[in-house]
């Protein structure tokens, strides 16, 4: 256990309901950090939270998917109108303030998405 | 983002050191050498980083070469629970787009046979 939780673990809906996902990161922890990850591929970054301010997003987050922080504290990532090609492992991870390179990330358990 | 280069895949015996090999060529000066392993059905696991000199902890050692253009993980003596898919990534230190992110690659699934 790293510290970082995630919930749901396990969301199957069908095609064209959103889904929301929640990250409970490390408390002390300032940045957080989203990432998807497909069967056979490494996980790709989605996007990247200093305390509530949402500083990096990715070309993958299309306008179907938002992300917020609201307090600083856990973050939420909602998909809407689900397509089958939204199935994936999501990751939340978050790590310690400072030079970005030089700290380790985090990672929780993952959310696996079904869409069918 | 400056990329890695990794075998897809490699095989030991338990209890043998294994050597993880990375390539790294377009690697900057700020860029820090990062070690993540996914077990199977779990998120990333940190295992090691380094900037120039060579790293240990209690997981395995980081050894860079000296014009930092290649990199290998050392896990001292293999054990089952160390079969899992291994990246090496660059982390850009405080720069532009990239900060805060990780890009992973395919990494090198580590095989450890009893």
């Amino acid at each position: 256990d790293t510290g970082v939780s995630q919930d749901p673990r396990h969301k199957i809906t069908k095609r064209g309901q959103n889904v929301t996902f929640r990250c409970d990161p490390i408390s002390e922890h300032n940045r957080l950090y989203w990432y998807r990850q497909t069967l056979g591929q490494g996980p790709e970054f989605l996007t990247y939270f200093q305390n509530e301010a949402q500083l990096e997003k990715s070309r993958l987050l299309s306008d179907r998917f938002s992300a917020e922080r609201p307090k600083g504290s856990f973050s939420t990532l909602e998909i809407q109108r689900t397509e089958q090609g939204d199935s994936a492992m999501y990751l939340c991870a978050s790590s310690r303030n400072g030079r970005v390179g030089s700290y380790e990330q985090y990672f929780g358990p993952g959310t696996r998405l079904t869409v069918t | 983002d400056a990329k890695t280069t990794q075998p897809n895949s490699m095989e030991s015996n338990e209890e043998e050191p294994v050597h993880l090999p990375c390539n790294h060529s377009t690697i900057s000066g700020t860029d820090y050498i990062h070690w993540y392993r996914q077990l199977p059905s779990q998120g990333p696991e940190y295992v090691i980083h380094g900037l120039t000199s060579n790293v240990n902890n209690r997981m395995a050692s980081l050894a860079i070469a000296e014009d930092r253009k290649s990199s290998t993980l050392i896990l001292h003596r293999a054990t089952l629970r160390d079969a899992a898919v291994y990246y090496c990534i660059l982390r850009v230190a405080d720069r532009g787009s990239t900060l805060g992110r990780l890009y992973f690659g395919r990494g090198t699934q580590l095989t450890v046979w009893p």
